[in-house]
């Protein structure tokens, strides 16, 4: 496609249930990235994958949070048993490759919200 | 660790020149970012500049970085409503390939 696609683009969920987010990045790109950002702040980091290499893991909160990479394909972000604290938009983004100055585009998001 | 900074609101007249400013404290930043969000959107990236660089145009958009203070700031010329959004400042070092995100200015343009 064009761009980065994510779905769903909304999901409303009860706290302790299991959700999976879904990124389709953009065609060729071999980076891919998972940031988080909760209302009114700026994004903070989660995970990246490069081509086959091991993702970088660093930033995930916990050990809830977990996500897959087949390839230079569709990704999907898995919260375990999720809480209040987890409400915030997920945000995908992919480049050409992890380097830097390799511009990261992103998709629109999805907007989890926890009750 | 890494820290992006920036004023948190920005209001201007339509038609007049808008500056977003942004400080960041890693002095490796290599490359530094400036990414627009709209309403219920995702990031759009607007412009970027490699730190050997001191200004780069795009249009509208004026980027000036001062190494030296580690200040970056971004311009729009001749401010229209459809300029009102959430901008954020961006920096990843060469080392790193995720990127460091600022809170945000929110830019909002008065008719």
């Amino acid at each position: 496609g064009a761009g980065v696609s994510q779905s769903p683009s909304n999901k409303v969920t009860e706290k302790g249930k299991d959700v999976e987010l879904r990124c389709d990045p953009i065609s060729g790109h071999t980076a891919l990235y998972w940031y988080r950002q909760r209302l009114g702040q700026g994004l903070e980091f989660l995970i990246y994958f490069q081509g086959n290499s091991a993702p970088d893991k660093s930033g995930l909160p916990s050990d809830r949070f977990s996500a897959e990479r087949t390839g230079e394909s569709v990704s999907t972000l898995t919260i375990q048993r999720t809480q209040q604290e987890d409400s915030a938009v997920y945000l995908c983004a992919s480049s050409l490759e992890a380097s830097g100055g390799r511009a990261q585009y992103f998709g629109p998001g999805t907007r989890l919200l926890v009750l | 660790g890494e820290d992006v900074e920036q004023s948190l609101f920005l209001s201007v007249r339509e038609g007049d020149s808008s500056v977003i400013n942004c400080t960041y404290t890693d002095s490796s930043s290599t490359y530094l970012y400036w990414y627009k969000q709209e309403p219920g959107a995702g990031l759009q990236l607007l412009t970027y500049i490699f730190s050997n660089m001191d200004m780069k145009q795009d249009q509208r958009l004026t980027v000036l970085l001062n190494k030296k203070d580690k200040h970056l700031s971004l311009r729009i010329a001749d401010t229209q409503t459809g300029d009102s959004a959430i901008y954020f400042c961006a920096e990843n070092s060469g080392s790193a390939r995720q990127l460091t995100f600022g809170s945000g200015t929110q830019l909002t343009v008065l008719p």
